[in-house]
C-alpha cells in the first residue's frame, strides 16, 4: 500500500520560477524523504527530515514537514531546465526501514 | 568508483521464459531492494534482503523469485507465472539501522514480446 500521496501529478513552470510539490500521508513517520527521477533512469535520494524537524534545507531545495498536518512540501527555487524530473516522497513508519514511496511529482521546466 | 549497477538495460522476453536481472552493489551495504515501476503508479516492492542468505517478499512478490548468495549481488528472476512483467525494475540497496535511505541502481527496462 502507497503511505505518501504527491500532489500535484503534473507541474510545468518557466526556468527561475519556483516549483512545489506536496506529500501527504496517512500514518505517523520515523522520517520522510524526497527522491528525484529523470526519465528512464533510477532514482536518487535528495534530502531526509526527521518527524522531530519542521525545515531543512540543501542548495535550492527546502523541505517543510507539518506532522499536525501529515505533509510535507518540496520547494525548488530559482528552477533551471536540469531540474525536469520526477520527484517522489517516500515515508518510513514504525519499525520498518523501508520507505514506502508515492506515485511522484512530474515536473517540467521550460527553458 | 562505488554504486550499483543493473544489467541489461534494456530487456525483452518472450511470453513464457523467465528471464534473471542482475543487481550488483560495491556500496558493502547490508540491504538489497527489487521495485517495479509503472507508469502512474510509483514504485512497488517485489523483494527485499538483510543479510545474505535470507530475503523476504514485498507486496507483489508472486511470479518473481531471488537470491542472496553474495553481499553484493541480489538477482530477480522474473518467471512465466508473472502475468504482465512488461515494466521498470529498479534495485536498491541501503544500510540496516542508520537512516533508510536508499541508493538506486539504473534500472532494467523489461519487454514482453
Amino acid at each position: 500500500s502507497q503511505q505518501g500521496e504527491e500532489d500535484p501529478q503534473a507541474l510545468s513552470i518557466q526556468e527561475g520560477e519556483n516549483a512545489t510539490m506536496n506529500c501527504s500521508y496517512k500514518t505517523s513517520i520515523n522520517n520522510l524523504q524526497w527522491y528525484r527521477q529523470n526519465s528512464g533512469r533510477g532514482l536518487v535520494h535528495l534530502i531526509l527530515i526527521r518527524s522531530n524537524e519542521r525545515e531543512k534545507h540543501s542548495g535550492r531545495l527546502r523541505v517543510t514537514l507539518d506532522t499536525s498536518k501529515k505533509s510535507s512540501s518540496l520547494l525548488i527555487t530559482a528552477s533551471r531546465a536540469a531540474d525536469t524530473a520526477s520527484y517522489f516522497c517516500a515515508t518510513s513508519s514504525g519499525g520498518s526501514y523501508i520507505p514506502t514511496f508515492g506515485r511522484g511529482t512530474s515536473l517540467i521546466v521550460h527553458p | 568508483d562505488g554504486g550499483i549497477t543493473q544489467s541489461p538495460k534494456y530487456l525483452f522476453r518472450k511470453e513464457g521464459q523467465n528471464v534473471t536481472l542482475s543487481c550488483e552493489q560495491n556500496l558493502n551495504h547490508d540491504a538489497m531492494y527489487w521495485y517495479r515501476q509503472d507508469p502512474g503508479q510509483g514504485l512497488r516492492l517485489i523483494y527485499y534482503s538483510q543479510i545474505v542468505n535470507d530475503f523476504q517478499k514485498g507486496d507483489i512478490a508472486e511470479g518473481y523469485s531471488v537470491s542472496r548468495e553474495k553481499k553484493e549481488s541480489f538477482p530477480l528472476t522474473v518467471t512465466s507465472a508473472q502475468k504482465n512483467p512488461t515494466a521498470f525494475y529498479l534495485c536498491a540497496s541501503s544500510i540496516v539501522g542508520a537512516t533508510d535511505t536508499q541508493y538506486f541502481g539504473p534500472g532494467t527496462r523489461l519487454t514482453v514480446l
